[in-house]
């Protein structure tokens, strides 16, 4: 079975601060792992992926996220917040070995940036 | 540009009618899914679909069905709704297999009442 956590309901920063936003995630096999955003009364927005290979991932807006498989995860980073970022960021998981299973997501973590 | 359309993008409805959520996408992707959003649970997945006339059901599908008539269209029908199903409601498709992202529409928020 697969699944992804995100352990902070809510984060906090101040605007041109670096900012994090924690996942972890549970795959038998290999994981493929997403990043989107949903700004209010919007869908969701893909950022980003970690397939294979550099575990450094960029995406859209500037943000990046780091793959670490030894710590099962896949935090999202920025260097320096902007208040447009404030928004609900989720974090997905599929794992390689499940074919064309669905995504599954986290919960969610709402990221207010304070100006 | 391709896209995915959701409609009605707000309904009320009463306890006990069937209501029907259209979601169409251009994108002539073979995967359907239709998630739900509600506050401390994230999306839960309902139904989804890999192609015409291939459904199955999700982690929540209670009082739900969908059928696949075509490539472009998934329809959510609540068979008879519940106060419970009230939530935002979110079609997704994708194309092929692993890695490929799944694109969401804009969503539908119904209140049962």
């Amino acid at each position: 079975a697969q699944s992804v956590a995100q352990p902070e309901d809510q984060v906090n920063v101040a605007e041109g601060n670096p900012l994090t936003v924690k996942c972890t995630y549970s795959v038998s096999g290999n994981p493929y792992l997403f990043w989107y955003v949903q700004y209010p009364n919007r869908g969701l927005q893909f950022l980003l992926k970690y397939i294979t290979g550099d575990n450094l991932v960029k995406g859209s807006y500037g943000f990046e996220a780091e793959f670490n498989k030894s710590q099962t995860s896949f935090h999202l980073k920025k260097p320096s917040a902007l208040v447009s970022d404030s928004a609900l960021y989720f974090c997905a998981v599929r794992d390689f070995f499940s074919g064309n299973t669905p995504l599954v997501f986290g919960k969610g973590t709402r990221l207010s940036v304070i100006a | 540009d391709a896209e995915i359309t959701q409609s009605p993008r707000h309904k009320i409805t009463e306890t006990g009618r069937q209501v029907t959520l259209a979601c169409h996408q251009t994108w002539n992707h073979n995967n359907m899914f239709w998630y739900r959003q509600d506050l401390g649970h994230g999306l839960r997945l309902i139904h989804y679909s890999y192609g015409v006339q291939d459904t199955n059901k999700g982690e929540v599908s209670d009082g739900y069905s969908v059928s696949r008539s075509n490539t472009e269209d998934l329809p959510l029908t609540l068979e008879s709704a519940a106060s419970s199903q009230t939530s935002v409601y979110f079609c997704a498709s994708s194309e092929g297999r692993g890695a490929e992202t799944q694109y969401f529409g804009p969503g539908t928020r119904l209140l049962v009442l």
